[in-house]
């Protein structure tokens, strides 16, 4: 079962606009909500985490927002480059599991 | 910095034979994990290490098993290879930190082909 979905599946934005790439979980125990970025024939990498106790976490021009209620978080990516490309990943955990789950990816690309 | 290898960037196999993925991390982290990422599934753990000799059951380990000898060394077997296992493999490792893992970093990827 699909814990985290993840969506759209791809996304082609200009440069300059705002993608915004959405994740809906289920389990009410996770309590810790990464993002990872890959680029291609690379590996993931953490780009941004936020904790359930906070409604929004900036990193530069890359937001995350939380709605706990509704059990769903965003990635927003401010004056989005060409090099902002890549695939998108949301994910969750909770206290004691030994993994992260994951959601589908978002593969994004920023038309200059 | 944290480096994860692996041992292999495109790998050709043929159907029944027996594949090994290797994957080596530098930071003395207690966790590693294997994950196989297709289009449209996102990435699926299939199995993970919290120390030297100990191993779980991720999400889809049918047709996979795992050796971990030493604390830097992870690696994926397929005992007989099929078609249906041709992916791009994705080792990670991490720290355990206040009850969970931490930060995940991973290696390049292997693509597997299975012909």
């Amino acid at each position: 079962q699909q814990q985290v979905k993840q969506s759209p599946q791809s996304l082609i934005v200009q440069k300059g606009g705002i993608p915004i790439i959405n994740c809906a979980y289920e389990n009410t125990a996770f309590d810790y909500f990464p993002w990872y970025q890959q680029f291609p024939g690379k590996g993931p990498a953490l780009l941004i985490a936020i904790r359930p106790d906070v409604s929004e976490k900036k990193e530069g021009r890359f937001t995350i927002s939380f709605n706990k209620s509704a059990k769903q978080f965003s990635l927003h990516i401010m004056d989005s480059q060409p090099g902002d490309s890549a695939t998108y990943f949301c994910a969750a955990s909770k206290k004691g599991a030994q993994k992260l789950v994951f959601g589908q990816g978002t593969r994004l690309t920023i038309n200059p | 910095d944290v480096k994860v290898t692996q041992s292999s960037r495109y790998l050709v196999k043929r159907t029944g034979e027996k594949v090994f993925l290797e994957c080596v991390q530098d930071m003395d982290h207690e966790n590693m994990f294997w994950y196989r990422q297709d289009p449209g599934l996102g990435l699926r753990l299939i199995y993970f290490s919290y120390d030297v000799k100990m191993k779980e059951k991720g999400d889809i380990p049918e047709g996979y098993s795992v050796s971990r000898e030493k604390k830097e060394r992870f690696s994926l077997i397929l005992e007989s290879a099929s078609t249906n296992q041709t992916s791009m493999y994705l080792c990670a490792s991490s720290l355990w930190v206040a009850g969970r893992p931490d930060t995940q970093y991973f290696g390049p990827g292997t693509r597997l082909t299975v012909l």
